[in-house]
């Protein structure tokens, strides 16, 4: 059975950026076609990020997309999340996930990540 | 934008008892592409239902799904002590691809 984990600094300070590595163990990252970024914040609840394509194609919510980057990373079986110029609402916990039939099947542990100097 | 609004914001029912959790869209949204999860303190959203009625793998079958166009509804047939929990639909459609609902709670009476 797949498991996603999330890693990154669970501080970050305002103006920089986030960044963060989702690993995926139990089976190949290729499997699947597409892989999303999930947070969650007391104030805005769940809110996708954005998704990446084995081929690298990205989505992005036009909320963030100004600021977010998606890599995949096959060779390692992982993917990434840049997301630049944080602030405090950009606190929250971050979670990957893996997309099924229109939806997200399989979830990380989630990571929460504060921004404050 | 696709605005899910979930009703009510929090349930207060016993165990033994039905569940029933609305979930009303801001435009209508394909069958296939509606979806519900489970979410437990300090736990990560589980995936219960997709395509508006298929039970995810392992989920029992006390929960189902059912709805067109607007408005969608997650039943619980028979509340079990570890269904109390909160519970979000969500939606694939329209730039954002993934919308959220604001989530139902589901606690003990």
């Amino acid at each position: 059975q797949v498991q996603l984990q999330e890693s990154g600094p669970g501080l970050v300070k305002p103006s920089e950026t986030l960044s963060l590595t989702c690993a995926v163990s139990g089976g190949s990252i290729s499997t699947r076609p597409w892989w999303s970024w999930v947070r969650q914040s007391p104030g805005k609840g769940l809110e996708w990020i954005g998704e990446i394509y084995q081929s690298g194609s990205t989505n992005y919510n036009p909320s963030l997309k100004s600021r977010v980057t998606i890599l995949l990373d096959k060779s390692n079986n992982q993917f990434s999340l840049k997301l630049t110029s944080v602030t405090a609402a950009d606190t929250a916990v971050y979670y990957c996930a893996r997309n099924g039939d229109y939806c997200h099947d399989s979830w990380g542990q989630g990571i929460l990540v504060t921004v404050s100097s | 934008e696709i605005v899910l609004t979930q009703s009510p914001g929090t349930l207060s029912l016993s165990p033994g008892e039905r569940a029933t959790l609305s979930c009303r869209a801001s435009q209508s949204v394909s069958s296939r592409y509606l979806a519900w999860y489970q979410q437990k303190p300090g736990q990560v959203p589980r995936l219960l239902i997709y395509g508006a009625s298929s039970r995810a793998t392992g989920i029992p079958d006390r929960f189902s799904g059912s709805g067109s166009g607007t408005d969608f509804t997650l039943t619980i047939s028979t509340l079990e002590p570890e269904d109390f929990a909160v519970y979000y639909c969500q939606q694939y459609g329209p730039s954002p691809l993934y919308t959220f609902g604001q989530g139902t709670k589901l606690q003990i009476k």
